[in-house]
């Protein structure tokens, strides 16, 4: 399996509590993206990592949502103290490495995580 | 905000062919046009894609106009397994991907 791999598949916590999402890319993909996904909504940017470069962090809602990329492959969305508003389906995609000039790369997505938030 | 307009649903009987419209006319020469889908309570999935061509694939077709602020995606033969949200993208170097709405495109049988 060279997909995406987003774990776990579904998640429940309790309002208050911490949680932490992971995305595995494919490997060699530099570029790595979250997304989350409300109920019957768009996709909403969440952050953007491309190679060593500084991540695009605009479209992170709040400062309880942060993510890291360690080694510049696996991926960690967190989200500190969740609230009900949180409740979504969160999706990582990665992309292959642009080498300067005119990019065609492919976004592949993961299967996206369930967050339900009581 | 994204830089794509699509209309917001269409409909197509099963067998015949859908035109999917995208208009993007603030395109940059670098951009490259990108078609996702996605199916009900799956991540979206890669369509096609082109800069200036007009492109083929096994799942559909992609109708560049030539000033490139716009575009088509074509289905030949719509089935119900096409029902899904179909986004197109502008996809720069280096840059981050923003989705519109997309078209929720429904199969009448």
């Amino acid at each position: 399996g060279a997909g995406v791999s987003q774990s776990p598949s579904n998640k429940v916590t309790e309002k208050g509590k911490d949680v932490e999402l992971r995305c595995d890319p494919i490997s060699g993909h530099t570029a790595l993206y979250w997304y989350r996904q409300s109920l019957g909504q768009g996709l909403e940017f969440l952050i953007y990592f491309q190679g060593n470069s500084a991540p695009d962090k605009s479209g992170l809602p709040s400062d309880r949502f942060s993510a890291e990329r360690t080694g510049g492959s696996v991926s960690t969305l967190t989200i500190q103290r969740t609230q009900q508003e949180d409740s979504a389906v969160y999706l990582c995609a990665s992309s292959t490495s642009t080498t300067g000039g005119w990019t065609n790369e492919k976004l592949f997505f993961g299967s996206g995580t369930q967050l339900s938030v009581l | 905000d994204a830089k794509t307009t699509q209309p917001n649903s269409m409909e197509s009987n099963e067998e015949e062919p859908v035109h999917l419209p995208c208009n993007h006319s603030t395109i940059s020469g670098t951009d490259y046009i990108h078609w996702y889908r996605q199916l009900p309570s799956q991540g979206p999935e890669y369509v096609i894609h082109g800069l200036t061509s007009n492109v083929n694939n096994r799942m559909a077709s992609l109708a560049i106009a030539e000033d490139r602020k716009s575009s088509t995606l074509i289905l030949h033969r719509a089935t119900l397994r096409d029902a899904a949200v179909y986004y197109c993208i502008l996809k720069t170097s280096y840059d981050k991907v923003i989705f519109g709405p997309g078209t929720s495109l429904s199969v009448i049988p």
